[in-house]
This record gives C-alpha cells, structure tokens and sequence, in this order.
C-alpha cells in the first residue's frame, strides 16, 4: 500500500446522500483506477484516468463520476447513494498502463443504508 | 463482464503441499497478471507473464501461459500458512486489466 492512500477508510451514509471518495498517490503514476469489490463479483472497474482531466468509463459506471484536477489525487463521487452501492472501493495506480503492475491502495469500506 | 475466470473458486491444503489455480480467459492478451489479497487488504502484484512467454519462475511461484488455450495456470510449492489468501489473474488487452473472481487458498498448518 506504499505511496497510496484512500480516504476515508471507512464510511456509513444513508440512502440518498452524495458520497466523495478520495484517493491520493505519491509515486507520480499517470495511471489510477477505482474497481469496486464484491462478493461474487471479484473486482470491478468503476472508472479509470490516464491523466489529469483525463478519465473514461468502466463496466459498472453507472451512479458514479470521478475527478482528477491534479496528478496525485482520483475523486470518486457517488451523487446520490444507493444501498447497491455498499461495497469495498479499491485505488489503484500505475505507471505505463496496462503493461506495468497496478498498486493498490488499503481501500474504504462504504456501507449505504 | 469478467474475463478472467479462476479455477478452483476454493482450495484448501496442508502446508508444504504444492498449489495449482487455474485462470482461463475468453479473448486476446497483451499479458496475463496475477495478484494476492490477504483479507481485509489491498490486492498485491506477485508475476506478470507476457503473451509470448510460456513460462515464467518468481521464487515459490510457476505460472504457465498456453495462448492457443486461452489459459494460464499458478504453482506455489512448497505452501505456508502465510500464503491464505486470494488470487486473482488479470489479462491485459487493449482495455484496462481485468480482474477474475478469484480463487481462495487456505493452507492448513
């Protein structure tokens, strides 16, 4: 988990409320990625960004946008949460996409009632 | 949807034992990776194995790629009780990784 960090690490919100999720790097990656994880499911890729101002889509994007105004630091923004939103979120980084390893940061636990 | 699926989903051995987890995956690759996640935790890269390789060592670790297959198999030998956890292969194409459902190892000591 060197060099990334997730905040918050954990988080309980209600139905409804918007939700920000910040991850924040300090290995210079040009490459971040949200997954989501679930039982069942395996991982998931929420959005990723191949640098600042630069993201696109996933396969479970819908309910979620994200952000990225700095290299260091990938928002993810769940408008109005839903309780098919309680998951585990996972960063990740990499340095040269694909080809590389990814580097995951410790991730936050959202429960949504 | 995943393209990556990992066989067994789990497998329990004793410790010492070898452990074989299958990944097979539905379309072209640039390489193929695996990860570990211990519960509770962030996943970890153990090895990459790149679409012209057909075998590549990482201490305890073997993994075999066989294209024509479309599938790559990961050895540990010689298991520890510390090696409990999940494994997850990842293929790497012309979109970003992904991620199977993983398969969970649990070693008896």
């Amino acid at each position: 988990d060197a060099g990334i960090t997730q905040s918050p690490r954990h988080k309980v919100t209600e139905t409804g409320t918007p939700v920000t999720l910040r991850c924040h790097q300090t290995e210079n990656h040009r490459y971040m990625y949200w997954y989501r994880q679930d039982p069942g499911h395996g991982l998931r890729l929420i959005h990723y960004s191949y640098g600042v101002k630069d993201t696109d889509k996933g396969e479970v994007s819908d309910g979620y946008s994200v952000s990225r105004s700095k290299t260091e630091d990938f928002l993810l923004t769940l408008e109005s949460a839903t309780s098919s939103q309680t998951s585990v979120y996972f960063c990740a980084i990499s340095g040269t996409g694909d080809l590389n390893e990814q580097f995951f940061g410790p991730g936050t636990r959202l429960t949504v009632l | 949807s995943q393209q990556g699926e990992e066989d067994p989903q789990a497998l329990s051995i004793q410790e010492g034992e070898n452990a074989t987890m299958n990944c097979s995956y539905k379309t072209s690759i640039n390489n193929l990776q695996w990860y570990r996640q211990n519960s509770g935790r962030g996943l970890v890269h153990l090895i990459l194995i790149r679409s012209n390789e057909r075998e590549k060592h990482s201490g305890r670790l073997r993994v075999t790629l066989d294209t024509s297959k479309k599938s790559s198999s990961l050895l540990i030998t010689a298991s520890r009780a510390a090696d409990t956890a999940s494994y997850f292969c990842a293929t790497s194409g012309n979109t970003p990784l992904v991620f199977g459902k993983g398969t969970r190892l649990s070693v008896i000591a």
